[in-house]
Protein backbone atom coordinates (compact mmCIF):
# COMPACT_ATOMS: atom_id res chain seq x y z
CA UNK A 1 0.00 0.00 0.00
CA UNK A 2 1.26 3.67 -0.40
CA UNK A 3 0.02 6.54 2.25
CA UNK A 4 -0.12 9.73 0.33
CA UNK A 5 0.69 13.06 2.68
CA UNK A 6 -1.55 16.02 0.72
CA UNK A 7 -0.87 19.85 1.69
CA UNK A 8 -3.36 21.93 2.11
CA UNK A 9 -6.44 20.67 3.36
CA UNK A 10 -8.06 23.21 2.47
CA UNK A 11 -8.28 26.89 1.48
CA UNK A 12 -9.45 29.69 0.56
CA UNK A 13 -8.17 31.89 -2.19
CA UNK A 14 -8.61 35.14 -4.45
CA UNK A 15 -10.12 35.27 -7.81
CA UNK A 16 -6.82 35.74 -10.23
CA UNK A 17 -4.37 34.19 -7.87
CA UNK A 18 -2.80 30.61 -7.66
CA UNK A 19 -2.74 27.70 -5.82
CA UNK A 20 -0.20 25.00 -5.60
CA UNK A 21 -1.06 21.56 -3.67
CA UNK A 22 1.53 19.19 -3.06
CA UNK A 23 1.38 15.47 -2.41
CA UNK A 24 4.10 13.26 -0.99
CA UNK A 25 3.64 9.67 -1.32
CA UNK A 26 5.90 7.45 1.60
CA UNK A 27 7.41 4.99 -1.22
CA UNK A 28 8.74 5.53 -4.67
CA UNK A 29 5.90 5.70 -8.01
CA UNK A 30 6.15 5.32 -11.72
CA UNK A 31 2.31 7.32 -12.28
CA UNK A 32 0.79 10.01 -10.14
CA UNK A 33 -2.79 10.89 -10.61
CA UNK A 34 -4.67 14.58 -9.92
CA UNK A 35 -8.35 14.64 -9.90
CA UNK A 36 -11.27 17.20 -9.58
CA UNK A 37 -14.00 16.66 -7.97
CA UNK A 38 -17.07 19.33 -8.54
CA UNK A 39 -19.16 19.87 -5.87
CA UNK A 40 -21.83 16.80 -6.01
CA UNK A 41 -20.41 15.15 -8.52
CA UNK A 42 -18.07 12.22 -9.14
CA UNK A 43 -14.18 12.08 -9.32
CA UNK A 44 -12.38 14.04 -12.78
CA UNK A 45 -9.16 12.89 -13.60
CA UNK A 46 -7.31 16.26 -14.95
CA UNK A 47 -3.87 14.30 -16.09
CA UNK A 48 -1.03 12.10 -15.56
CA UNK A 49 2.23 12.74 -13.70
CA UNK A 50 5.49 10.82 -14.48
CA UNK A 51 8.95 11.45 -13.42
CA UNK A 52 11.18 12.93 -16.04
CA UNK A 53 8.01 13.66 -18.78
CA UNK A 54 5.40 16.28 -18.49
CA UNK A 55 2.19 15.82 -17.54
CA UNK A 56 -0.20 13.99 -20.02
CA UNK A 57 -3.49 15.97 -19.57
CA UNK A 58 -7.48 14.84 -20.26
CA UNK A 59 -9.44 16.46 -22.73
CA UNK A 60 -10.52 19.72 -20.69
CA UNK A 61 -7.82 20.28 -18.88
CA UNK A 62 -4.23 22.47 -20.56
CA UNK A 63 -1.27 22.59 -18.99
CA UNK A 64 -1.21 26.99 -18.69
CA UNK A 65 -4.33 26.01 -16.49
CA UNK A 66 -3.31 23.60 -14.22
CA UNK A 67 1.04 23.03 -14.65
CA UNK A 68 1.98 20.17 -12.86
CA UNK A 69 5.42 19.02 -11.54
CA UNK A 70 6.99 15.76 -10.59
CA UNK A 71 10.69 16.28 -9.47
CA UNK A 72 10.88 12.47 -8.06
CA UNK A 73 9.40 9.44 -7.55
CA UNK A 74 7.78 10.42 -4.05
CA UNK A 75 6.32 14.19 -4.91
CA UNK A 76 4.24 15.64 -7.29
CA UNK A 77 2.22 19.15 -7.44
CA UNK A 78 -0.54 20.70 -9.53
CA UNK A 79 -1.02 24.32 -9.54
CA UNK A 80 -4.54 25.72 -9.97
CA UNK A 81 -3.77 29.32 -11.83
CA UNK A 82 -5.61 32.10 -12.92
CA UNK A 83 -8.44 31.08 -10.30
CA UNK A 84 -12.20 31.72 -10.65
CA UNK A 85 -15.36 30.38 -8.66
CA UNK A 86 -15.58 27.90 -11.43
CA UNK A 87 -12.45 26.63 -10.26
CA UNK A 88 -13.62 25.50 -6.54
CA UNK A 89 -13.51 21.80 -6.29
CA UNK A 90 -11.76 19.40 -3.80
CA UNK A 91 -8.51 18.38 -5.75
CA UNK A 92 -6.93 14.51 -4.75
CA UNK A 93 -3.88 13.27 -6.00
CA UNK A 94 -3.38 9.54 -6.24
CA UNK A 95 -1.24 6.62 -7.15
CA UNK A 96 -1.60 3.02 -7.50
CA UNK A 97 -0.13 -0.39 -8.60
CA UNK A 98 -2.46 -1.75 -10.71
CA UNK A 99 -4.68 -3.68 -8.35
CA UNK A 100 -5.63 -1.16 -5.89
CA UNK A 101 -5.13 3.06 -5.60
CA UNK A 102 -4.75 5.33 -3.14
CA UNK A 103 -6.16 8.64 -2.81
CA UNK A 104 -4.70 12.04 -0.69
CA UNK A 105 -6.43 13.54 1.76
CA UNK A 106 -7.73 15.95 -0.49
CA UNK A 107 -7.75 19.83 -0.88
CA UNK A 108 -10.95 21.74 -0.65
CA UNK A 109 -10.76 25.03 -2.60
CA UNK A 110 -12.88 27.76 -2.18
CA UNK A 111 -12.33 30.58 -5.12
CA UNK A 112 -14.00 34.22 -3.77
CA UNK B 1 -14.71 7.55 -24.43
CA UNK B 2 -15.89 5.69 -20.82
CA UNK B 3 -19.38 5.58 -20.16
CA UNK B 4 -20.12 4.40 -16.42
CA UNK B 5 -23.59 4.17 -14.83
CA UNK B 6 -24.84 3.97 -11.18
CA UNK B 7 -28.26 5.13 -9.50
CA UNK B 8 -27.64 8.01 -7.85
CA UNK B 9 -29.31 7.45 -4.52
CA UNK B 10 -30.48 4.08 -2.57
CA UNK B 11 -31.86 4.02 1.18
CA UNK B 12 -31.98 1.08 3.15
CA UNK B 13 -32.57 0.14 6.71
CA UNK B 14 -30.28 -1.04 9.39
CA UNK B 15 -29.33 -4.49 8.87
CA UNK B 16 -30.71 -4.76 5.64
CA UNK B 17 -29.10 -5.92 2.38
CA UNK B 18 -28.11 -3.25 -0.43
CA UNK B 19 -27.28 -3.84 -3.89
CA UNK B 20 -25.49 -1.06 -5.98
CA UNK B 21 -25.30 -1.70 -9.53
CA UNK B 22 -22.92 -0.59 -11.82
CA UNK B 23 -22.41 -0.84 -15.41
CA UNK B 24 -19.95 0.16 -17.94
CA UNK B 25 -18.38 1.08 -21.83
CA UNK B 26 -15.30 1.58 -21.98
CA UNK B 27 -11.72 0.79 -23.89
CA UNK B 28 -9.31 -1.54 -22.93
CA UNK B 29 -10.61 -2.83 -19.91
CA UNK B 30 -8.72 -4.09 -16.91
CA UNK B 31 -10.75 -4.23 -14.35
CA UNK B 32 -13.27 -2.53 -12.08
CA UNK B 33 -12.99 -0.51 -8.67
CA UNK B 34 -15.47 0.44 -6.04
CA UNK B 35 -14.67 2.94 -3.43
CA UNK B 36 -16.61 4.24 -0.94
CA UNK B 37 -16.75 7.76 0.05
CA UNK B 38 -17.58 9.52 3.40
CA UNK B 39 -18.90 13.21 2.98
CA UNK B 40 -15.76 15.72 2.76
CA UNK B 41 -13.54 12.69 2.68
CA UNK B 42 -11.00 11.35 0.28
CA UNK B 43 -12.21 7.76 -1.46
CA UNK B 44 -11.22 4.86 0.42
CA UNK B 45 -10.82 1.64 -1.13
CA UNK B 46 -13.10 -1.49 -0.93
CA UNK B 47 -12.35 -3.75 -4.25
CA UNK B 48 -10.69 -4.42 -6.97
CA UNK B 49 -12.49 -7.06 -9.62
CA UNK B 50 -10.48 -8.83 -12.60
CA UNK B 51 -11.97 -11.69 -13.29
CA UNK B 52 -15.92 -12.68 -13.73
CA UNK B 53 -17.61 -13.68 -10.18
CA UNK B 54 -18.12 -12.50 -6.83
CA UNK B 55 -15.55 -11.39 -4.75
CA UNK B 56 -16.39 -11.59 -0.90
CA UNK B 57 -14.50 -9.08 1.80
CA UNK B 58 -16.86 -9.51 5.57
CA UNK B 59 -19.68 -7.57 4.68
CA UNK B 60 -19.39 -5.99 1.27
CA UNK B 61 -19.04 -8.33 -1.79
CA UNK B 62 -18.38 -7.39 -5.34
CA UNK B 63 -18.89 -8.80 -8.52
CA UNK B 64 -18.29 -8.65 -12.13
CA UNK B 65 -19.18 -9.53 -15.33
CA UNK B 66 -17.06 -8.45 -18.37
CA UNK B 67 -19.25 -9.97 -21.21
CA UNK B 68 -22.15 -7.62 -19.90
CA UNK B 69 -19.98 -4.44 -18.92
CA UNK B 70 -21.93 -5.20 -15.17
CA UNK B 71 -20.90 -5.15 -11.45
CA UNK B 72 -22.34 -4.68 -8.65
CA UNK B 73 -21.11 -4.04 -4.95
CA UNK B 74 -23.34 -5.61 -2.02
CA UNK B 75 -23.40 -4.39 1.39
CA UNK B 76 -24.77 -6.48 3.74
CA UNK B 77 -25.38 -6.41 7.32
CA UNK B 78 -26.25 -2.65 6.52
CA UNK B 79 -25.05 -0.28 9.81
CA UNK B 80 -25.41 3.64 10.18
CA UNK B 81 -21.57 3.85 8.98
CA UNK B 82 -22.12 2.47 6.33
CA UNK B 83 -23.91 5.89 4.51
CA UNK B 84 -21.67 7.05 2.37
CA UNK B 85 -21.46 7.71 -1.39
CA UNK B 86 -19.91 4.53 -3.15
CA UNK B 87 -18.42 4.90 -5.99
CA UNK B 88 -17.55 2.85 -9.42
CA UNK B 89 -14.65 2.83 -11.50
CA UNK B 90 -13.59 1.34 -14.55
CA UNK B 91 -9.62 0.73 -14.76
CA UNK B 92 -8.32 0.80 -18.59
CA UNK B 93 -4.97 1.18 -19.93
CA UNK B 94 -3.30 2.90 -16.70
CA UNK B 95 -5.82 5.01 -15.39
CA UNK B 96 -9.90 5.39 -13.61
CA UNK B 97 -12.77 6.48 -15.48
CA UNK B 98 -15.14 7.00 -12.36
CA UNK B 99 -18.90 7.07 -11.95
CA UNK B 100 -20.96 9.42 -10.42
CA UNK B 101 -21.56 7.93 -7.45
CA UNK B 102 -24.26 6.40 -5.25
CA UNK B 103 -25.44 8.09 -2.14
CA UNK B 104 -26.47 5.07 -0.07
CA UNK B 105 -28.57 6.17 2.92
CA UNK B 106 -29.13 3.86 6.38
CA UNK B 107 -31.86 4.69 8.31
CA UNK B 108 -32.46 3.51 11.59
Amino acid sequence: SAVISQKPSRDICQRGTSLTIQCQVDSQVTMMFWYRQQPGQSLTLIATANQGSEATYESGFVIDKFPISRPNLTFSTLTVSNMSPEDSSIYLCSTGSGTEAFFGQGTRLTVV
Amino acid sequence: GQNIDQPTEMTATEGAIVQINCTYQTSGFNGLFWYQQHAGEAPTFLSYNVLDGLEEKGRFSSFLSRSKGYSYLLLKELQMKDSASYLCAAFNDYKLSFGAGTTVTVRA
